[in-house]
């Protein structure tokens, strides 16, 4: 499975858009983008993914650049209960086990 | 609410021993895996299991093991407990093989002192 790189941590207003990037450059054809985020402890959501078209769900918005080689989740309007960590993680999705290989992820705050 | 239910809750015990974690996954998935959660290694992939079968294994140490039991419920085995065993366990399920959007439990947070 493709690497990926993330900031180690990002500050955002509560109600403002918060935007985690995540770069993949070594992405392969067959490779999607996932993203799940884990609250304080908690086990860890599923919160989108994509191929390489942009995908939107009631949670969040996935941007995945025309190379794929990087990709921005978007909460729109975040709240305190989007404080976590956020993981971006490439892997194929089609026969296979599909484990999920965790890096350090993103630790997202929201400030009031 | 994710539908995996994980028992127990907290597991305190001491070294040298053996304990067992139990899943459940949400109704009807077939797959269950098993991730270990500590401060130094992170999130890691250990087992999972299709159908009652092992499909994949991770970074599972000789002194653990699992099952996955006919009615779908699974069970990881640790044995002969280290410190260094200490961390939060979770379980996650899929409704197929390949299945990537994975609902995790709870977990399992193990104390070896």
């Amino acid at each position: 499975d493709a690497k990926t790189t993330q900031p180690t941590s990002m500050d955002c207003a509560e109600g403002r858009a918060a935007n985690l990037p995540c770069n993949h450059s070594t992405i392969s054809g067959n490779e999607y983008v996932y993203w799940y985020r884990q609250i304080h402890s908690q086990g860890p959501q599923y919160i989108i993914h994509g191929l390489k078209n942009n995908e939107t769900n009631e949670m969040a918005s996935l941007i995945i650049t025309e190379d794929r080689k990087s990709s921005t989740l978007i909460l729109p309007h975040a709240t305190l209960r989007d404080t976590a960590v956020y993981y971006c993680i490439v892997t194929k999705t089609q026969q296979g086990a599909q484990k999920l290989v965790f890096g350090q992820g993103t630790r997202l705050t929201i400030n009031p | 609410d994710s539908g995996v239910t994980q028992t127990p809750k907290h597991l305190i015990t001491a070294t040298g021993q053996r304990v067992t974690l139990r899943c459940s996954p949400r109704s009807g998935d077939l797959s269950v895996y098993w991730y270990q959660q500590s401060l130094d290694q992170g999130l890691q992939f250990l087992i999972q299991y299709y159908n009652g079968e092992e499909r994949a294994k991770g970074n599972i140490l000789e002194r653990f093991s699992a099952q996955q039991f006919p009615d779908l419920h699974s069970e990881l085995n640790l044995s002969s407990l280290e410190l260094g065993d200490s961390a939060l366990y979770f379980c996650a399920s899929s409704p197929n093989w390949g299945g990537n959007e994975q609902f995790f439990g709870p977990g399992t947070r193990l104390t070896v002192l």
